[in-house]
């Protein structure tokens, strides 16, 4: 079985504070993404990345980067938390030519 | 205008009800269709998906495609409360790696 882990199920940060999310898969996927969920908005993505050192900006990248230096791990780093930001975000990995995304569990971030 | 439509409900059924959820969308380069389903505080995970237009059936669950018309649909027959979740409708372009994701419908089905 795929198994996608995030590093936290919740998290409770400051405004201005750094802050890392950390997403591992075990399948060897090439593709990596990063999304946030909020009510009424659906999925929305963040950042992608089809290979290692390699990252390609969603539909809403501002305030966010990424980081993938080895195959299995891909992070999501915010340089600055903001109110704004608070909301599930979840990583998801695919195969290439796979038709399926496996998601992890999800971080809940609420920034303060 | 979104690329993907998906009302969001809340859905509410009986138990037994025959559910449906349905998506419209505006690109008519997407080639392949999913459906993921959701439980609260947890990843979707995949439901079904379809290739091109026509049906597919698993078990109590049919993913119908109409191209002509973009309009997808997932059809939910003898529902169960366990079937209570967001169903997330998604779909992707021939090549292409990024997932264009429906807003989701919330579905509770009631013993």
């Amino acid at each position: 079985d795929v198994k996608v882990t995030q590093s936290s199920r919740y998290l409770v940060k400051r405004t201005g504070e750094k802050v890392f999310l950390e997403c591992v898969q075990d399948m060897d996927h090439e593709n990596m993404f990063w999304y946030r969920q909020d009510p009424g908005l659906g999925l929305r993505l963040i950042y992608f990345s089809y290979d290692v050192k390699m990252k390609e900006k969603g539909d809403i990248p501002e305030g966010y980067s990424v980081s993938r230096e080895k195959k299995e791990r891909f992070s999501l780093i915010l340089e600055s938390a903001s109110t704004n930001q608070t909301s599930m975000y979840l990583c998801a990995s695919r195969d290439r030519g796979d038709h399926e995304q496996y998601f992890g569990p999800g971080t809940r971030l609420t920034v303060t | 205008q979104k690329e993907v439509e998906q009302d969001p409900g809340p859905l509410s059924v009986p138990e037994g009800a025959i559910v449906s959820l349905n998506c419209t969308y505006s690109n008519s380069a997407f080639q392949y269709f999913m459906w993921y389903r959701q439980y609260s505080r947890k990843g979707p995970e995949l439901l079904m998906y379809t290739y091109s237009s026509g049906n597919k059936e698993d078990g109590r669950f049919t993913a119908q495609v109409d191209k002509s018309s973009k309009y997808i649909s997932l059809f939910i027959r003898d529902s169960q409360p366990s079937d209570s979740a967001t169903y997330l409708c998604a779909m992707i372009p021939y090549t292409g790696n990024q997932f264009y994701f429906g807003t989701g419908t919330s579905l509770t089905v009631i013993p």
